[in-house]
């Protein structure tokens, strides 16, 4: 089955560190994106990529970077110049060579947690 | 710009009725709505473009007035499933190439017994 996987599920590490996100798509999707979600304030855009090796800043970039060598992974590098880490990070995907209102396919989400 | 949905929060008993609100400041291309359940991904309902049009799944519908900015979901005779928070995601008309949805702040819907 298609799907966005998102790895790990939890994730704990100290202040001043930083920290990568996996995610993985094998639904030949050429958009992915990264949205953080905090209690009470839905989901905010940090990166969004349309194409292999491009991507954009979304609205939260800072003390966020990317890449994207491959088509089928989009990691997110929280670094430690983000002052708030602690949130749950989802990673999505979307067909955009038909429309732009392709839906959004999201992955399970990795709830990280900086102490 | 984030759209604003109201209310933040609904409490039904089954079988009742509710609306969810989705209003934003910009030119819309075209409005999604997702419903996710606590600690899982959002999970997709249905787009709605520009034009007006109201689509419709089971027992949930919605609509899109372009010209207000504006959308609205519709849950009728509310089933316990349906309990969850509740995004619209707005495509303004001059980000239509990025694909890069915003999304307001959620709508908590729980419905009991």
């Amino acid at each position: 089955d298609g799907g966005i996987t998102q790895s790990p599920k939890y994730l704990f590490r100290k202040e001043g560190q930083n920290v990568t996100l996996s995610c993985e798509q094998n639904l030949n999707h050429d958009a992915m994106y990264w949205y953080r979600q905090d209690p009470g304030q839905g989901l905010r855009l940090i990166y969004y990529s349309q194409i292999v090796n491009d991507f954009q800043k979304g609205d939260i970039a800072e003390g966020y970077s990317v890449s994207r060598e491959k088509k089928e992974s989009f990691p997110l590098t929280v670094t430690s110049a983000q002052k708030n880490p602690t949130a749950f990070y989802l990673c999505a995907s979307r067909d955009l060579t038909t429309t732009y209102n392709s839906p959004l396919h999201f992955g399970n989400g990795t709830r990280l947690t900086v102490t | 710009q984030q759209p604003v949905q109201s209310p933040q929060a609904v409490i039904l008993r089954e079988g009742e009725d509710a609306v969810i609100n989705c209003s934003s400041s910009k030119a819309l291309y075209s409005v999604h709505w997702y419903r996710q359940k606590h600690g899982e991904a959002p999970v997709f309902l249905m787009i709605l473009l520009k034009g007006g049009e109201q689509k419709g799944h089971e027992k949930i519908s919605a609509s899109f007035n372009e010209k207000k900015q504006q959308s609205s979901l519709y849950l009728t005779a509310s089933q316990l499933s349906y309990s969850g928070t509740y995004f619209c995601g707005t495509l303004s008309s001059g980000s239509s190439n990025t694909g890069k949805l915003i999304f307001g702040q959620g709508t908590t819907l729980q419905v009991k017994p």
